[in-house]
């Protein structure tokens, strides 16, 4: 069965760091793409940072310079480093795993990581 | 980059069919078939329930159709069902720099 567990979300000042992890199960996440997903409170979804199966990264524009996407493959996780944090960084990050056939679309979720930016 | 245009709302009857729309550009929507659905109830997390424009991912009810016209894509429900309700959101790849975009997201009641 494959399971996606984000962790490492709380409270951080504006301008700090945090770092989010995804722990997968059932899959290796150096078989297909795995994504990060977040939905600031009472909000729309917006998509945050992919990483390809080999390694390649995508980053939204917003996150562009101060987020980065990466992977162990020997813990079989994906995280999403966090710098320069700002108030509007606050919502609940998803971690979401590719679908199996299709292109940028996300089959398997995780609960979600909540990260609040404030002072 | 803006996000895919949807409309804030739609709402049915339990039976009838309803379609949403998600309005992108020749950038976008329009560019490539790689177009996906998602349902969210309310504090859940996003279920996928359409990929690449019009296909159903397993498990997946078939009264859930996607398909493309233009730069406009539409997500229909047809026999419409209480458990329908919820947030819909529609995903696009871009090829402007941000890579992908989410539309707004259209809230569904069944009435």
């Amino acid at each position: 069965e494959v399971q996606l567990l984000e962790s490492g979300g709380g409270l951080v000042q504006p301008g700090g760091s945090l770092r989010l992890s995804c722990a997968a199960s059932g899959f290796t996440v150096s078989s297909t793409y795995v994504a990060w997903v977040r939905q600031a409170p009472g909000k729309g979804l917006e998509w945050v940072s992919l990483i390809y199966t080999g390694g390649n990264t995508r980053d939204a524009d917003s996150v562009r310079g101060r987020f980065t996407i990466s992977r162990d493959n020997s813990k079989n996780t994906v995280y999403l480093q966090m710098h320069s944090l700002r108030a509007e960084d606050t919502a609940v990050y998803y971690c979401a795993r590719g679908h199996t056939t299709g292109t940028w679309s996300f089959e398997y979720w995780g609960q979600g990581s909540l990260v609040t930016v404030s002072s | 980059q803006s996000a895919l245009t949807q409309p804030a709302s739609v709402s049915g009857s339990p039976g009838q069919s309803i379609t949403i729309s998600c309005t992108g550009t020749s950038s976008d929507v329009g560019a490539y078939n790689f177009v996906s659905w998602y349902q969210q109830h309310p504090g859940k997390a996003p279920k996928l329930m359409i990929y690449d424009v019009s296909n159903l991912p397993s498990g997946v009810s078939d009264r859930f159709s996607g398909s493309k016209s233009g730069n406009t894509a539409s997500l229909t429900i047809s026999g419409l069902q209480a458990e329908d309700e919820a947030n819909y959101y529609c995903f696009s790849y871009t090829i402007s720099s941000t890579a992908a975009v989410f539309g707004g997201g259209t809230k569904l009641t069944v009435l």
